[in-house]
């Protein structure tokens, strides 16, 4: 079975410009997760996908960053426009159901460099 | 608020002997514990989970323990392998909710 899948796997942007990131989850999973995990700390949950449809965004910086999951099955996150506390690995995770006790998956994400 | 903390950002252990992390929460609603395991420019893998209805669970060389009066849980991996070092990141979660709060992770190293 392929594991979930994510592009680029490193980014150097400047600040203030634009830059979007793209996952893949495991073929049938209905859920998928973005985290942000910036160094030093553990990864945060930034927005979660039910199908196409967005459980929950609490924790994601709406005047900056978007994401979409067009279709219900990949999916990507934008920043724009980026700020220095921006860098950070972002990691996509997907799970069959989106229980708690139904194990999530991590792609290898993406980090985020910018300068 | 950090509600998970993992207070011990790395350990180191002989090849064979014991590995004992740490884990402390302070949301007593948390009733799902993970443990997940990292290594350098991988995403994190699941490793072993506890519900709050146990206080251990056991998968091969990894066990986990919960002290739920303590609010702290632990995972033991024996014997220690050199393959095993990576950093470990302990989760929590509530209420049946998927939203996982996670601690800021220890490095382990075994030496071989």
């Amino acid at each position: 079975e392929a594991g979930v899948a994510q592009s680029p796997r490193y980014k150097i942007i400047e600040k203030r410009q634009s830059v979007a990131f793209w996952c893949n989850p495991i073929s049938g999973h209905a859920t998928l997760y973005w985290y942000q995990q910036i160094l030093g700390q553990g990864p945060k949950l930034l927005i979660q996908f039910q199908n196409n449809g967005v459980v929950d965004d609490s924790q994601l910086p709406k005047d900056r960053f978007s994401a979409e999951r067009l279709k219900g099955v990949d999916s990507t996150l934008k920043i724009q426009p980026a700020k220095l506390e921006d860098s950070a690995v972002y990691l996509c995770a997907s799970s069959s159901r989106g229980f708690a006790t139904d194990t999530q998956y991590f792609g290898p994400g993406t980090r985020l460099t910018v300068l | 608020d950090q509600q998970v903390k993992q207070n011990s950002p790395s350990l180191s252990v002989q090849e064979g002997r014991i590995s004992i992390l740490n884990c402390d929460y302070t949301n007593s609603m948390f009733d799902y514990f993970l443990w997940y395991k990292k290594y350098p420019a991988e995403g994190p893998t699941f490793l072993i989970s506890i519900s709050s209805i146990k206080d251990k669970n056991e998968d091969g060389r990894f066990t986990v323990f919960l002290n739920k009066s303590a609010k702290h849980l632990s995972l033991h991996i024996v014997p220690s392998q050199p393959g095993d070092s990576a950093v470990y990141f302990c989760a929590a979660s509530a209420g049946g909710t998927y939203k996982y709060i996670f601690g800021t992770g220890t490095r382990l190293k075994v030496l071989a």
